[in-house]
């Protein structure tokens, strides 16, 4: 069985600042990740994605993740961030075995401060 | 290109009534999903259909019931809602299993 952990539910940070969020996950298989982002009352939207290849991926608004097979991990960073970025983000990890086997982890609320 | 829509956008229900949740796309998906969205708890998976005429069961799938008679539709049924089913539910589709999900903006349920 698979599970995801994001490792803080809230983030506050100021404007302009750097910002992690982090996610941990566990799977007996190999995988592929995700983060996607949600803006106040809007569905869920594809951040950037881990399918294979180089362990750094980069996304859509400057955000990027790397992926860390050894220690699980699939942190997302962006180094500036803006007010427009204020959302809940959650990470998701798929087995490669089919779509019906995504988990989401609980989400991590980024509060950007001006 | 609407994506996925959903309806109706948000609704008050009793308990004990029926109430049917619509999703519908025009991207032309194999695969379609229902999520229920609750504070902490992040999404989880009520029911997926990987093609249409077939469906089959997420981590939630009691008290709802869904159909998939076409590549575009698909509906979610409460048969006879409880208050713990208050909640946000997302549809979504995917072209392929395993990568990318599209959502629909949600429907927000109060069942009392």
């Amino acid at each position: 069985a698979q599970s995801v952990t994001q490792l803080d539910s809230q983030v506050p940070v100021f404007e302009e600042a750097p910002v992690e969020l982090r996610c941990n996950y566990s799977s007996s298989v190999s995988v592929y990740l995700f983060w996607y982002v949600q803006y106040p009352n809007q569905g869920l939207q594809l951040l950037l994605k881990y399918l294979s290849g180089s362990t750094l991926v980069k996304g859509i608004n400057g955000f990027e993740a790397e992926f860390n097979k050894s220690q699980t991990s699939f942190h997302l960073r962006k180094p500036s961030v803006h007010i427009s970025d204020t959302a809940e983000y959650f990470c998701a990890v798929s087995d490669q075995g089919g779509g019906f086997k995504t988990i989401f982890g609980a989400g991590t609320r980024l509060f950007v401060k001006a | 290109i609407a994506g996925i829509t959903q309806a109706p956008t948000s609704q008050i229900l009793a308990a004990g009534r029926r109430m049917t949740l619509r999703c519908t796309q025009d991207m032309r998906h194999n695969a379609m999903y229902w999520y229920r969205q609750d504070l902490g708890l992040g999404l989880r998976l009520i029911h997926y259909s990987n093609t249409a005429g077939t469906t089959g069961k997420g981590e939630v799938p009691d008290g709802y019931s869904v159909s998939r008679a076409n590549t575009d539709d698909f509906p979610l049924t409460l048969a006879s809602a409880v208050p713990s089913q208050t909640s946000v539910y997302f549809c979504a589709s995917s072209d392929k299993a395993g990568v990318t999900q599209y959502f629909g903006p949600g429907t927000r349920l109060t069942v009392l």
